[in-house]
């Protein structure tokens, strides 16, 4: 049911550089924030980036966001093996009563 | 430090309604931000599922929103989770967090939740 469409996986090798796409509309990413989340196996996810391209305190700058018209991407680069998880775009739907979506999520192997 | 537990039954049977309690440490909910149900199926990926605001006001994922209710109790610090009619598609490890729209949205663990007979 999810409104935001991503690549069901990516891969790389240490030291590469891998960019996840964010697929949305005008209802959600095009006018809302997209925030991005980390999850490794078994545990809660971890917010990576906030407001399209902002980094919380703890998270490398290995991490970057950007956002474009309707669609959103994350970029991690100088992979590293500790980077294999799962990752989740996210956004505000202004569409309906408004919610909150998260994307299909894009499982990132280091190879 | 703020946290987030989650709590109730691990097993429901199908049609029932199932019930979850987030007990919020090391900040008053009725102090502010908003506060939500997320869900993750085995295997598969996130789905959220509402919030509520401290005041009581709620959103939720349409496509649950006739089974879901959200409500918050400030004297007890916790705020509470309630789908009704589930089916075996409701099995899932439930989380709580606080305001996934902020800088520092806060997650509890998890708790599964199957539903069987």
């Amino acid at each position: 049911q999810s409104v935001l469409t991503q690549p069901p996986s990516a891969s790389g090798t240490p030291g590469q550089r891998v960019t996840i796409s964010c697929s949305g509309s005008s209802s959600n990413i095009g006018s809302n924030y997209v925030y991005w989340y980390q999850q490794l196996p078994g545990t809660a996810p971890k917010l990576l980036i906030y407001r399209n391209n902002q980094r919380p305190s703890g998270v490398p700058d290995r991490f970057s966001g950007s956002k474009s018209g309707t669609s959103a991407s994350l970029a991690i680069s100088g992979l590293r093996s500790e980077d294999e998880a799962d990752y989740y775009c996210a956004a505000w739907d202004d569409s309906l009563s408004g919610y909150y979506v998260f994307g299909t999520g894009t499982k990132v192997t280091v190879l | 430090q703020v946290q987030l537990q989650e709590s109730g039954p691990g097993l429901v049977k199908p049609s029932e309604t199932l019930s979850l309690t987030c007990a919020v440490s090391g900040y008053s909910i009725s102090s502010g931000y908003y506060w939500g149900w997320i869900r993750q199926p085995p295997g598969k990926g996130l789905e959220w599922i509402g919030s509520i605001y401290h005041s009581g006001s709620t959103y939720y994922n349409p496509s649950l929103k006739s089974r879901v209710t959200i409500s918050v109790d400030t004297s007890k610090n916790q705020f509470s989770l309630k789908l009704s009619s589930v089916t075996a598609a409701d099995t899932a490890v439930y989380y709580c967090a606080r305001d996934l729209s902020t800088s520092n949205p806060i997650w509890g663990q998890g708790t599964m939740v199957t539903v069987s007979s």
